[in-house]
């Protein structure tokens, strides 16, 4: 069975444009949450939705916004971005949420000119 | 907001000796869970921990919950070059979100 995917893997985009980040769950996982990591750090909560829900958002701007569609995959959405948004935002996929594992994709590593 | 924190921060081994993380919480946690995330990876999961007091092994790793379910270690004995990585402890209080430690990078030598 095919693991968690993210698309593109890499991304380049200067200050001020708009990103959409795409992911694909795990067959059978109901829910998606995507995570920031910076170099050098622990992957930091952004959101987490279920069953096309939002059920967490974590201490990010307005600029940050993300939806899960009926097939359960979900996009990330970034606005107006800054220097440092930079980093490799993973998204995650499990069954029902954060009580039960994380699988990760390789994530999308966003770098900003 | 919930914070979790490890130490060390960093740690080298020769291969063949034990290794330790810990890992706090400033809430008290409904479960903990572990990962492991090698250089250029992405992190894996090892285990997941709800009772309190909570021991549970896998080969040579050893995973324990507190009592207060507050704080979570990870050992793992007789290490070997394959363990280099980032391990990661994940906590969930009372919201759906799961909050990353600060890791513990491991580098091992052979």
């Amino acid at each position: 069975d095919a693991g968690v995917t993210q698309s593109p893997t890499h991304l380049i985009k200067t200050r001020g444009q708009q990103v959409t980040l795409r992911c694909s769950p795990i067959s059978g996982h109901k829910s998606v949450s995507w995570y920031q990591q910076v170099l050098g750090q622990g992957p930091q909560f952004i959101f987490q939705y279920y069953e096309k829900e939002e059920r967490g958002r974590g201490n990010f701007p307005d600029r940050f916004s993300a939806r899960q569609f009926p097939n359960y995959s979900s996009e990330l959405n970034v606005n107006a971005l800054l220097l440092g948004d930079s980093a490799l935002y993973l998204c995650a996929s499990s069954l029902s949420g954060g009580n039960q594992p994380q699988h990760f994709g390789d994530g999308t590593r966003l770098s900003i000119l | 907001g919930q914070q979790v924190m490890q130490i060390p921060q960093y740690q080298h081994v020769q291969e063949g000796e034990d290794f330790t993380t810990y890992c706090n919480s400033s809430t008290t946690l409904s479960n903990i869970q572990w990962y492991k995330q090698r250089p250029g990876g992405h992190p894996v999961f090892l285990i997941q921990l709800v009772k309190s007091g909570e021991v549970k092994k896998q080969k040579r790793l050893t995973f324990q919950f507190g009592e207060a379910k507050k704080n979570s270690s990870l050992h793992i004995t007789a290490t070997q070059t394959t363990d280099v990585g980032t391990y990661f402890c994940a906590g969930l209080g009372n919201t759906d979100k799961l909050i990353f430690g600060t890791g513990t990078r491991l580098q091992v030598f052979p």
